[in-house]
């Protein structure tokens, strides 16, 4: 089966320009998870989504992160204005409903903000 | 929302040496995922456990989740150097999947 896609793979901006990351799910995957992953630490999730809707947030920082998924399919993550902290990379993952499913994660975007 | 401790942090073994690390909840935890990163690439799941006490494993690598569920191990017999990388555990809560990842221990096999 083909694998969750991002991009972009690398992203250079200078602070307060804003950036879209792309999320495209294995087919049939119901939910979709964005986190962030600063170096040395763990996954940290921004956001999370059933079919197009929205189950958890509380760690999304609203005033200049936003998510989206239309159609319950394709997500798009987007941070206006950047800062310097938000240097990390940006990971996708998908997984069936369902409380025993594992979670299948993209690539990655890395995001660099000078 | 629950959290979970892992230790260690960091491990350094010689390469035939073996290696464990550890997960460690407050709270009476439904089930456990472990994942491994490999340097520059994304979490890839292992597996998950489910029941109190429940042992599984997959070659070289035994994972455990104890008895109150409240704590979980991954125990790797004999490290080789494609063993290297970042092992996470993950919670796995609330009525609609929430995953929650430990901070990982990075595991540095020297050949």
């Amino acid at each position: 089966e083909a694998g969750v896609a991002q991009s972009p793979r690398y992203k250079i901006i200078e602070k307060r320009q804003s950036v879209a990351f792309w999320c495209n799910p294995i087919s049939g995957h119901a939910t979709l998870y964005w986190y962030q992953q600063i170096l040395g630490q763990g996954p940290k999730l921004l956001i999370q989504f059933q079919n197009n809707g929205v189950v958890d947030d509380s760690q999304l920082p609203k005033d200049r992160f936003s998510a989206e998924r239309l159609k319950g399919v394709d997500s798009t993550l987007k941070i206006q204005p950047a800062k310097l902290e938000d240097s990390a990379v940006y990971l996708c993952a998908s997984s069936f409903l369902g409380q025993n499913s594992p979670l299948h994660f993209g690539n990655g975007t890395r995001l660099t903000v000078t | 929302g629950q959290q979970v401790m892992q230790i260690p942090q960091y491990q350094h073994v010689q390469e035939g040496e073996d290696f464990t690390t550890y997960c460690n909840s407050s709270t009476t935890l439904s089930n456990i995922q472990w994942y491994k990163q490999r340097p520059g690439g994304h979490p890839v799941f292992l597996i998950q456990l489910v029941k109190s006490g429940e042992v599984k494993k997959q070659k070289r690598l035994t994972f455990q989740f104890g008895e109150a569920k409240k704590n979980s191990s991954l125990h790797i017999t004999a490290t080789q150097t494609t063993d290297v990388g970042t092992y996470f555990c993950a919670l796995n809560s609330g009525g609609y999947q929430k995953v929650t990842f430990g901070i990982g221990t990075k595991l540095q096999v020297i050949p």
